[in-house]
């Protein structure tokens, strides 16, 4: 079965530069979640999209943004990078329809910011 | 805000024990509660999903219960192997459309 893909797997950037991770969800599911997981942290809840409108929103810093597009799948855009921001960043994604389904997730992206 | 507190953080264990790892959350008013497994460097595999409406969940040697009136969540898992070891977050999620919230995991090392 298809699952959530997330690009790339793997991302370094310096300070103060900036970064796109991609998220593409389940087929036909139409909500995305943003979640990023600091080194022996639990997942922190960013952002999350329906139908390509923001739901929620969480801890997520004034200087990343993200959204959702008319395939459904989002980006998250993250700009004057800074160390703290490396982290794991994982994308989930559901589907609203009969009830809701649980959230998958994709592998994650590993970004570092050195 | 939903706090979601699991115990013990962390366990260390010979294999064949029978675990019971703990969740507990402080809203009752869930939509469902899944656990999840967590290899290092890795990424959020689903166990179990049990729906609001539910008291329990089996899969192959792991069996979840929820017992929303006392906000609570266990994790058993059965016959533990060197495999198992991993993290384990357990998540609740209060609506359809809403997000998990996480707790901080169990650590878990099972030794041969």
């Amino acid at each position: 079965a298809a699952g959530v893909i997330q690009s790339p797997r793997h991302l370094i950037k310096e300070k103060r530069e900036t970064a796109t991770l991609k998220c593409y969800p389940i087929p036909r599911h139409d909500t995305v979640y943003w979640y990023q997981q600091g080194p022996g942290q639990d997942p922190q809840f960013l952002i999350s999209f329906y139908e390509k409108m923001q739901s929620d929103k969480g801890s997520i810093p004034d200087r990343f943004s993200a959204q959702q597009f008319s395939d459904y799948h989002s980006e998250l855009n993250m700009s004057s990078l800074e160390l703290g921001d490396s982290a794991l960043y994982f994308c989930a994604s559901s589907s609203s329809e009969g009830g809701g389904s649980p959230l998958h997730f994709g592998n994650g992206t590993r970004l570092t910011v050195t | 805000k939903q706090e979601v507190t699991q115990i013990p953080a962390a366990l260390s264990v010979p294999e064949g024990e029978n675990l019971v790892l703990n969740c507990s959350f402080t809203d009752s008013a869930i939509y469902n509660l899944q656990w999840f497994r967590q290899d290092p460097g890795k990424g959020l595999t689903s166990l179990l999903l049990i729906q609001s409406s539910q008291r329990e969940q089996t899969s192959g040697r792991l069996n979840a219960s929820l017992d929303k009136s006392s906000g609570r969540s266990t994790l058993y898992i059965a016959a533990s192997q060197p495999g198992d070891s991993a993290t384990y977050l357990c998540a609740n999620r209060g609506s359809t459309l809403g997000r998990l919230y996480f707790g901080r995991g169990t650590q878990l090392t099972v030794w041969p």
